[in-house]
């Protein structure tokens, strides 16, 4: 069975400020790891993916994730919070088909 | 190529009364999923298809809602009746019948639907 934990529910940022976002993970086989982002009134967008290839992973509009096994982790960052990531994260996992989310954490930017 | 299409975007109903949501999954995708979003609360699987056949179905409340997939493609998520506590964002999903899990899954808009 695979689970999800991500750490804060909310996280605030000022623009230009490093953006980390937190994810642990738990799967009874090598897992396959997904963060998704979620605008207002909107479905969900693939930022990146971990597919057992490079543990350190570059997704879109900058945002990178590390894969790191010893610690069940894989927290995304970017460099540089621009006010147009404001918006809803989620962390999932696959073990084999199923996609399991994380309950998300709202990113509020600001000026 | 086209997206994943649901329709409609939003909805709102009395208790007790059905709702239909559509979805229109990538030409080729040969699994198709709905999802849960409760405000709050990050997408729980409703149900898994492969081609017109379930997959996973052990989190749907099957005395209320119901899915079918019919001819493999587009898929029909059915509620009847409705309880307030049925009031979500539903979500389609697909991915390619190669290595889903590692390709992960293309979403819908979503129909959000208000029970009051």
């Amino acid at each position: 069975a695979q689970s999800v934990t991500q750490l804060g529910s909310h996280v605030s940022v000022s623009e230009g400020a490093l953006v980390l976002l937190r994810c642990n993970y738990s799967s009874s086989v090598p897992p396959y790891l997904f963060w998704y982002v979620q605008y207002p009134n909107q479905g969900l967008q693939l930022l990146l993916k971990y597919t057992s290839a490079a543990t350190l992973v570059k997704g879109i509009n900058d945002f990178e994730a590390e894969f790191k096994k010893s610690e069940t982790s894989f927290h995304l960052t970017k460099p540089s919070a621009h006010m147009s990531d404001a918006a809803e994260y989620f962390c999932a996992v696959s073990g084999s088909e199923k996609l399991v989310f994380g309950k998300g954490t709202k990113l509020t930017v600001n000026p | 190529e086209a997206g994943v299409a649901q329709s409609p975007r939003y909805k709102i109903i009395e208790k007790r009364q059905s709702v239909a949501f559509w979805c229109n999954p990538i030409s080729g995708h040969a699994t198709l999923y709905w999802y849960q979003q409760i405000l709050g609360q990050g997408p729980k699987l409703l149900i898994q298809f492969q081609n017109n056949g379930v997959v996973d179905d052990s989190q749907l409340p099957k005395d209320r809602f119901s899915a079918e997939r019919l001819k493999g493609v587009d898929s029909t998520l059915k509620i009847q009746p409705a309880k307030l506590e049925d009031s979500a964002v539903y979500l389609c999903a697909s991915s390619p019948p190669e290595g889903r899990a590692l390709y992960g899954y293309t979403f819908g808009s979503g129909t959000r639907l208000t029970v009051v």
